[in-house]
């Protein structure tokens, strides 16, 4: 077991570039989410998916954001013509049905920075 | 909507000190609680959770937190911290398990 894994670690773009950005759940974790963290603050729920379905998108997420999981296993988020308020670290999470779903495992982050 | 608050940002404390961390919760259904530890340059851990049940509850590192619906509390405590403990600390609110609600976190720094 890996844990998850996020990549890239790092990006730095410019104003009005695209991003995306992957996330590799734990094998077998059906509930993926992504959340955004800005310094000096907690996580924020962005959406999550359970197998490749979207059930659940925050207000945070403009119709910049959009995230995929095609085949219910890895992930990506991408960003559209990027903001400076874009920058911030995204977080990705999965859980397990065998623990209920209560506990999310967190992959270490990508860190956008937008100039 | 559920939110969380915790009530320091910072909070400085001796070796073999103990410590209390603060989180209180809003919410107007039952939730699930959380606290995660994120040190640097890794990704959050799970310390400990409430579900349902007893009130205290015990975690990984040994922590524990003591869920007080009256005071919509769920502080987080050590009786004895080490250097290694040195982190950021965050409680979380769900009531579902999928839309979990992080506080502005605190940064936990033990001195020797």
């Amino acid at each position: 077991d890996t844990g998850v894994s996020q990549d890239p670690r790092h990006k730095i773009t410019k104003r009005g570039q695209n991003v995306t950005f992957r996330c590799d759940p734990i094998s077998e974790h059906n509930r993926l989410y992504w959340y955004r963290q800005t310094l000096g603050q907690g996580p924020e729920f962005l959406t999550y998916f359970q197998n490749e379905a979207q059930l659940e998108k925050s207000r945070l997420l403009s119709d910049r954001f959009s995230a995929e999981r095609p085949k219910g296993s890895f992930s990506t988020l991408e960003i559209q013509r990027t903001e400076q308020g874009d920058s911030a670290m995204y977080l990705c999470a999965s859980s397990h049905r065998t623990s209920g779903y209560n506990e999310q495992f967190f992959g270490p982050g990508t860190r956008l920075t937008v100039l | 909507a559920q939110s969380v608050t915790q009530l320091d940002s910072q909070v400085p404390v001796f070796e073999e000190a103990p410590v209390e961390l603060r989180c209180n919760y809003s919410s107007s259904v039952s939730v699930y609680l959380f606290w995660y530890v994120q040190y640097p340059n890794q990704g959050l851990q799970l310390l400990l959770k409430y579900l349902s049940g007893s009130t205290l509850v015990k975690g990984i590192n040994g922590f524990e937190a003591e869920f007080n619906k009256s005071q919509t509390s769920f502080h987080l405590r050590k009786p004895s911290v080490h250097i290694s403990d040195t982190a950021e600390y965050f409680c979380a609110v769900s009531r579902t398990l999928n839309d979990m609600r992080f506080g502005a976190g605190t940064r936990l720094t033990v001195k020797p």
